[in-house]
């Protein structure tokens, strides 16, 4: 059973388009995330969601959209993909920050390569 | 503010050698400390974590690391280094509602 599962795990697409990633989790975990990975393998936190609200918004373009639907899933959405967009997004959960357990689970990525 | 600063991009180690890689971290308050081994094309895997208990944390595949207060340090060793070792570490601290990563370091097992 997959913990954290990311749909789909490669995406190309062409400028311009609108694509979206799916992430779901089955840990019963309150909190849901999404990581960005560029092509120097820095990850840096793009969205931060705790049982369907949004916790963090860091400065990412407002092309980028989150949705949370419940709070086992959190899928993004991205509008008129740039090819500065291409990178690995990683989706990860987590319980509540500040309950004791600090067990961050990631899903496998989505390579998103735009050309 | 937390971070962390991982010292080397690329260490280099022989089969059956130690494994260091270093990690310091900057944090205004207790923190909790964790590495994670992402494997080419794969996702993040906890290797251990830090939550103020034992100062010595043992993980997955034979790795521990220490917490070290004074050093503002917590740096991932393992006694033998195995082929299979090979990956990119990161090293992170918990900030209040997500994680501050380091910049990584690439772990290479020269058989």
């Amino acid at each position: 059973d997959t913990a954290v599962s990311q749909t789909p795990k490669y995406l190309v697409t062409q400028m311009g388009n609108d694509k979206s990633i799916k992430c779901e989790q089955n840990l019963g975990h309150d909190t849901m995330y999404w990581y960005k990975q560029d092509s120097k393998k820095f990850l840096k936190i793009m969205f931060s969601y705790n049982n369907k609200e949004l916790i963090i918004n860091e400065t990412v373009p407002n092309r980028f959209s989150p949705k949370s639907p419940d709070k086992a899933h959190l899928n993004l959405h991205i509008n008129s993909l740039e090819l500065g967009d291409s990178a690995v997004y990683f989706c990860a959960s987590s319980p509540t920050p500040g309950t004791g357990d600090y067990g961050y689970t990631f899903g496998s990525g989505t390579r998103l390569t735009v050309v | 503010a937390q971070s962390v600063t991982q010292l080397g991009s690329h260490v280099s180690v022989s089969e059956g050698a130690l494994v260091l890689l270093r990690c310091n971290y900057s944090s205004s308050v207790p923190p909790y400390l964790f590495w994670y081994v992402q494997y080419p094309n794969q996702g993040l895997q906890l290797l251990l974590k830090y939550t103020s208990a034992a100062t010595l944390v043992k993980g997955i595949n034979g790795f521990e690391a220490e917490f070290k207060k004074s050093e503002t340090s917590f740096h991932l060793t393992k006694p033998s280094a195995h082929m299979s070792d090979a990956a990119e570490y990161f090293c992170a601290v918990s900030g209040a509602n997500n994680l501050f990563f380091g910049t990584g370091t690439r772990l290479t097992v020269i058989p």
